[in-house]
């Protein structure tokens, strides 16, 4: 099975920080990977598919980039908006896995 | 648009069977490209994939839930269902469904006697 490991599991950060988040597969999974966005009570809400295809209507401050094992979700300039619990998704191969979760909190 | 939405009792006793349902409007279950993917969230952790069902009825589950669940899909009522059977305290998590990157606001499902 593939494992997704996720860093940093936390982060705190100002409105205008450049944020990164890095995914890092177990094994080999090309550009299969998705980034999802839960605001808390919320429900998870897809950033970006194929590791770097912005979703329709999602601001061009999210950036998501890599292949293979290494993966990264980047927020350009933090808005408060973006604080959040932030996670990423294997869907080359079953089972599923998501990784652990990267809460971005206000500094 | 796509759209869904899970449904289902919001309090099981242990060793009961769990079971849910995720509506789909905006679009067919039957359609060729057709997909469904449940997922859950216990209180307070991450993410955990639970398994995905394909138009024509094939599915995948995880390996540490594969003994107790079944995915199905009705296509009658445009609908797939989740069962998952002996439940415990373990099982009390908030249950998403999600299709073609759209997710469900998400049902809380309890697990007490």
């Amino acid at each position: 099975d593939i494992q997704m490991t996720q860093s940093p599991s936390s982060l705190s950060a100002s409105v205008g920080d450049r944020v990164t988040i890095t995914c890092r597969a177990s094994q080999g999974i090309s550009n299969d990977l998705g980034w999802f966005q839960q605001r808390p009570g919320k429900a998870p809400k897809r950033l970006i598919s194929a590791a770097s295809s912005l979703q329709s209507g999602v601001p061009s401050r999210f950036s998501g980039s890599g292949s293979g094992t290494e993966f990264t979700l980047t927020i350009s300039s933090l808005q408060p908006e973006d604080f959040a619990t932030y996670y990423c998704l294997q869907y080359n191969s079953y089972p599923r896995a998501f990784g652990q979760g990267t809460k971005v909190d206000i500094k | 648009q796509l759209q869904v939405q899970e449904s289902g009792p919001g309090l099981v006793k242990p060793s009961e069977t769990l079971s849910l349902t995720c509506t789909v409007s905006g679009g067919s279950v039957s359609r060729s490209s057709f997909y469904c993917s449940w997922i859950r969230q216990p209180p307070g952790t991450g993410l955990e994939w639970i398994g995905d069902i394909f138009y024509s009825g094939s599915t995948s589950y995880n390996p540490s839930l594969k003994s107790r669940v079944t995915i199905s899909v009705d296509t009658s009522k445009n609908q797939v269902s989740l069962n998952l059977n002996s439940v415990t305290a373990a099982d009390t998590a908030v249950y998403y469904c999600a299709s073609h990157g759209i997710w469900g606001q998400g049902t809380l499902v309890t697990v007490s006697s």
